[in-house]
């Protein structure tokens, strides 16, 4: 079965840090680009950032350039994403999926980020 | 970025009826647009890639249409477990962007 499994989201203050990991089985996680995708409380779906399958090639959206960073590992079939300085407006589900395309072919369940003091 | 209009905001429909939703591209996005399904509290799930392509393991009263810049999502006769939101997602132009969403509400 294939699978996705997010964690490390959580409560943090404006301007800190976390990093979220997706776990990744019943497929090969080497072969495929891998995505960030958000979603605001009641709100609809973001793009946040995207890594080749070796991790040679990232792509952030605008308003994450600079502050995220999304890696791999694909010994541990593992994606990251490192979120630093992070805004009220980052608070989210962040959701891990597998792209074929640049479409989104299966997702994890979301962990979910608040940015709160 | 492309901006992606999806129309209606809401639909209300019973079980057994025809549902008809509608994304709108501010540019052409050729044929590269997905349709996705949201249930609350849960994941997306891709159900239409490339504008008519249906996803693995969806069934067949979903179908895609469209190119350019209007594209429809209709499922033929409405399922109890079809009401959910419908997202549409362009990957043609960087960054890839999703439409707002369509809830899809009983009646």
């Amino acid at each position: 079965e294939v699978q996705l499994v997010e964690s490390g989201g959580g409560l943090v203050q404006p301007g800190g840090s976390l990093r979220l990991s997706c776990a990744a089985s019943g497929f090969s996680f080497s072969s495929y680009w891998m995505s960030w995708v958000r979603q605001a409380p009641g709100k609809g779906l973001q793009w946040v950032a995207n890594i080749k399958q070796d991790g040679s090639e990232k792509y952030y959206v605008g308003s994450v350039e600079g502050r995220f960073t999304v890696s791999r590992d694909n010994a541990k079939n593992s994606l990251y994403l490192q979120m630093n300085s992070l805004r009220a407006e980052d608070t989210a589900v962040y959701y891990c999926a597998n792209s074929f395309s640049g479409y989104y072919e299966t997702w994890g369940q979301g962990t979910l980020v608040t940015v709160s003091s | 970025e492309i901006v992606l209009t999806q129309s209606p905001a809401t639909l209300s429909l019973s079980p057994g009826e025809r549902a008809t939703l509608s994304c709108r591209a501010s540019q052409s996005v050729r044929s590269y647009l997905a349709w996705y399904q949201q249930k609350a509290g849960q994941a997306p799930r891709l159900l239409i890639y490339d504008a008519s392509k249906r996803a693995t393991g969806i069934p067949a009263r979903f179908s895609g249409s469209g190119s350019g810049t209007d594209f429809t999502l209709t499922i033929s006769s409405l399922e109890p477990e079809d009401f959910a939101a419908y997202y549409c997602q362009q990957r043609s132009n960087w960054p890839q962007t999703f439409g707002q969403g369509t809830k899809l509400e009983i009646k």
